[in-house]
């Protein structure tokens, strides 16, 4: 079935320093890749997404790269800072329309 | 506009008892899902809508029913709550399902 695998798990930073989460999907037919921040307590929300027609895509200190054909995309974040510290979720939109999540990364920006 | 909207935020149940998690949003979108949250296992799919009419099943279906009669709401039914339904559970609505989801503030449901 339909499957997205997400590492690291957890992540430990230093402020200022780059941060990169990959993702791996099953299913080839996948064409909308999302990235979603949860902060405790709260709903995740959408900080960037891909389609599967574009192979980069940046906003400001977040990119997201997506490789087609190994089928996988990672989330770069430069520049960190405490408050991007929270749990990270990658997610595909697979074949009949059903969006699956990566089991998610818990980021911390240390000070 | 208030978004999307989940009732109750807190609710404990005994094994067996039956319960309707409600959903509703008020952006005029054609897609909604149900995920639940446990820790480690990241958002599950349970169950999602297409459209008024229309649900499917997702990753995790079993013990849940949902139904969509209306564009703005899409309750979930637990038939006979087990204690592996223990969980946080997430509405999400888009307006398909290659744009954002707007996710609820979540309901974390324990049963005893």
């Amino acid at each position: 079935g339909e499957n997205v695998e997400q590492h690291p798990s957890t992540l430990s930073v230093q402020e200022g320093d780059s941060a990169v989460i990959k993702c791996t999907y099953s299913d080839s037919a996948s064409n909308y890749f999302p990235w979603y921040k949860q902060e405790l307590g709260k709903g995740p929300q959408l900080i960037i997404d891909i389609r599967s027609n574009v192979g980069e895509k940046k906003d400001q200190r977040i990119a997201v790269t997506l490789n087609k054909t190994a089928k996988h995309f990672s989330l770069h974040i430069t520049e960190t800072q405490p408050e991007d510290s929270a749990v990270y979720f990658c997610a595909a939109r697979t074949s009949y329309d059903k969006v699956i999540f990566g089991p998610g990364t818990s980021l911390s920006v240390i000070p | 506009n208030a978004g999307v909207t989940q009732t109750p935020k807190f609710q404990v149940l005994k094994t067996g008892q039956s319960m309707t998690l409600q959903c509703a949003q008020d952006m005029n979108h054609e897609y909604m899902s149900w995920y639940r949250q446990d820790p480690g296992m990241g958002l599950r799919l349970i169950h999602y809508s297409v459209g008024a009419g229309i649900t499917d099943q997702g990753e995790v279906p079993n013990g849940y029913n949902v139904s969509r009669s209306t564009t703005e709401d899409f309750p979930l039914r637990l038939l006979s709550a087990a204690p592996s339904q223990t969980s946080v559970y997430f509405c999400a609505s888009s307006s398909s399902s290659v744009t954002e989801q707007f996710f609820g503030p979540g309901t974390r449901l324990t049963v005893l």
